[in-house]
């Protein structure tokens, strides 16, 4: 069994400063990762995934992850985040098969 | 239509009516989830059908059937809800497979109150 957690229920910061949101996972397989975006009243957009190799993983929107398997996580930075980066977003673990285990989600707040 | 769509986007009922969610999916996948979105909860995963075969139902109250006509349509028919059965729908979809690592792409979501 997969789970995730996202430490962080709300992250607020200023425009152009970087952010880090932090997720943690545990599986007793080999994982696959992913981060999704959720903007308001909209589903869930896929931002990036890590299947294998690099564990330096860049998405959309300047969104990049990097996958740490010692310490279980798969944290989501941004160098210089953006009004329109305002969303929430959520990390989610599969191991495989047609499962998907989210976290609870992050709400990112943009400020001017 | 390109994506996931789901119809109707706002819905409200009462607690004694009949409806149903619609979802279709452009994709050319072969598996379908509905999830429920409630405010600071995960999401949760209600159905999953791989190849129009319910392959999973976690623990859903029987007030939800699911119907999947076809690898392209699915739908939720919902009856005698419950206020706590207000949340957002989510309807994904993805392409099944052995060592597949089930990328799922979402539709908009159907928002339903129940008075």
């Amino acid at each position: 069994a997969q789970s995730v957690t996202q430490l962080d229920s709300q992250v607020p910061v200023f425009e152009e400063a970087p952010v880090e949101l932090r997720c943690n996972y545990s599986s007793s397989v080999s994982v696959y990762l992913f981060w999704y975006v959720q903007y308001p009243n909209q589903g869930l957009q896929l931002l990036l995934k890590y299947l294998s190799g690099s564990t330096l993983v860049k998405g959309i929107n300047g969104f990049e992850a990097e996958f740490n398997k010692s310490q279980t996580s798969f944290h989501l930075r941004k160098p210089s985040v953006h009004i329109s980066d305002t969303a929430e977003y959520f990390c989610a673990v599969s191991g495989g098969g047609n499962k998907l285990t989210f976290g609870t989600g992050t709400q990112l707040k943009v400020e001017l | 239509e390109t994506g996931v769509t789901q119809t109707p986007r706002h819905l409200v009922m009462g607690m004694t009516n009949k409806k149903s969610l619609k979802c279709e999916q452009h994709l050319g996948h072969n598996a379908m989830y509905w999830y429920k979105q409630s405010a600071k909860k995960p999401l949760e995963l209600m159905f999953v059908y791989s190849l129009e075969e319910r392959v999973e139902n976690n623990s859903v109250p029987s007030r939800f059937s699911p119907e999947c006509p076809n690898s392209s349509h699915l739908f939720l028919h919902l009856h005698t809800l419950q206020p706590e059965d207000s949340a957002l729908y989510l309807c994904a979809s993805s392409q099944d497979g052995s060592g597949n690592y089930n990328e799922q792409f979402f539709g908009p979501g159907t928002r339903l109150t129940v008075l």
